[in-house]
């Protein structure tokens, strides 16, 4: 069974801190999909970033970054200089290809509070 | 481009009422469309999925139902709501490479 794990429920930090989320996942697939979102106050959520399970290059955009290591089954998101602005719901998701599309499993979420 | 709305944006509904929830796609074809649920301060759990008009699929049995009369209109129903109904239903579509493009969100409270 798949499962994806974010084991930070809640995260608060001070503007300009560095701060890295945690995500953990199960599959049996060889082939499978990771992502982060973002669910600011407003409720809908943002996708930040796709990883597909051949790619363990990491990824920088900006003040955000991604480790993905499938040794330890981790897809791990850092913000540098975290800003009030990043204070959201992050999640972590994971995804196969079902039967006529994909479905994705949702990590619970981290709740992540930057202070100013 | 690509858009995506739901509506209505909140809804407060008596136990034993009615549900109808609806979401259209713009700027795309035969999308895979989805409907999750969240409720409060938990994550998401998906509620029904669509690969085209008239075909769903349901992953969690519950009071709720979905319907997909065109190609870009996906409708989330309920026939007698109940309280375990109440959350923020988020309808999604799918781009092949499996992201997902969140609507703005319903939150449904039942009382």
């Amino acid at each position: 069974a798949q499962k994806v794990t974010q084991a930070q429920t809640e995260i608060s930090v001070v503007e300009k801190e560095d701060v890295t989320l945690d995500c953990v996942y199960e599959t049996r697939d060889t082939t499978y999909y990771l992502f982060w979102y973002k669910q600011p106050p407003s409720g809908e959520l943002v996708f930040l970033i796709r990883r597909n399970s051949f790619d363990e290059q990491n990824e920088i955009s900006g003040r955000y970054s991604w480790n993905f290591q499938k040794s330890t089954s981790s897809f791990n998101f850092t913000i540098t200089a975290s800003q009030v602005v990043d204070s959201a719901v992050y999640f972590c998701a994971l995804s196969e290809a079902g039967t006529g599309g994909f479905k994705t499993i949702f990590g619970a979420g981290t709740r992540l509070f930057v202070k100013a | 481009s690509q858009t995506i709305h739901q509506w209505p944006a909140t809804l407060v509904q008596p136990v034993g009422s009615p549900l109808s929830l609806e979401c259209t796609v713009e700027g795309t074809s035969n999308p895979n469309l989805y409907w999750y649920r969240q409720a409060a301060g938990r994550g998401l759990q998906l509620l029904f999925y669509s690969v085209g008009i008239g075909q769903i699929s349901s992953e969690v049995p519950q009071n709720l139902s979905a319907s997909r009369p065109q190609d870009r209109q996906f409708i989330l129903s309920s026939k007698k709501l109940l309280l375990s109904d109440s959350g923020f239903y988020l309808c999604a579509w799918e781009i092949f490479t499996g992201e997902l493009f969140f609507g703005e969100g319903s939150r449904l409270t039942v009382l």
